[in-house]
């Protein structure tokens, strides 16, 4: 079964500094990832996915992840934080097609001045 | 339409109620999801359509939850006789499963249920 876990509940970083939001995910073939961000009193938004090829992806808002297959993972960075960008992260993961994506429990990102 | 829209956008019942959730989806999606999110969690998968048919509503909590859509488009989400524990926010969103099918899932602003 297909399964996301997020590892840090939440991580508060200083503004300008560099970001890494770890997910490691379970899944029986080669999964579809995803990171979204929901900010604040606002919808789920897609940061990134990674379906094939070039396993470094990039995305919105100067985010890009890594797919590590032998790891299992498929980290979020940043190299430098905005205070914007203060919200909560979650990385799914997705069958063939989109089918039953499922969500870690999210790392919600607080940022410091 | 040309985004998710649910409504209620907010709901207090009283316990042991019966509670109708709605969910549009963007105009020509074919799959439609369910999720939940609640205080401090993740989103909790709940269940899927394919067009008018769920192929997976292992998600659903329980006998008491049940989910229709009709004409491939609007879906409603039930929840009978209330509990304390449903208090929640129920997501809905919507993807285009076809040819063009992206991955990316289109999520509507949700309906937070409070049950008191």
């Amino acid at each position: 079964a297909q399964s996301v876990t997020q590892p840090d509940i939440h991580i508060t970083v200083s503004e300008g500094a560099s970001l890494e939001l770890r997910c490691n995910y379970s899944y029986g073939a080669t999964p579809y990832l995803f990171w979204y961000v929901q900010s604040p009193g606002q919808g789920l938004q897609l940061l990134l996915k990674y379906f094939s090829g070039d396993t470094l992806v990039q995305g919105i808002k100067g985010f890009e992840a890594e797919f590590k297959r032998s790891q299992s993972s498929f980290n979020l960075r940043k190299p430098s934080v905005h205070w914007s960008d203060a919200a909560e992260y979650f990385c799914a993961v997705g069958a063939t097609g989109g089918f039953k994506t499922i969500f870690g429990a999210g790392t919600r990102l607080f940022v410091k001045a | 339409g040309a985004g998710v829209s649910q409504s209620p956008s907010n709901k207090v019942t009283e316990k042991g109620k019966d509670v109708e959730l709605r969910c549009d989806p963007i105009s020509g999606h074919t799959a439609l999801y369910w999720y939940r999110q609640s205080l401090g969690q993740g989103l909790e998968f709940l269940i899927y359509f394919q067009g008018n048919s769920a192929p997976d509503k292992s998600g659903l909590p329980s006998d008491r939850f049940s989910a229709e859509r009709t004409g491939g488009s609007v879906s409603t989400l039930t929840i009978q006789r209330t509990q304390q524990e449903d208090s929640a926010v129920y997501l809905c969103a919507s993807i285009n499963s076809g040819g063009t099918n992206t991955g990316e899932l289109f999520f509507g602003e949700g309906s937070r249920l409070t049950v008191l």
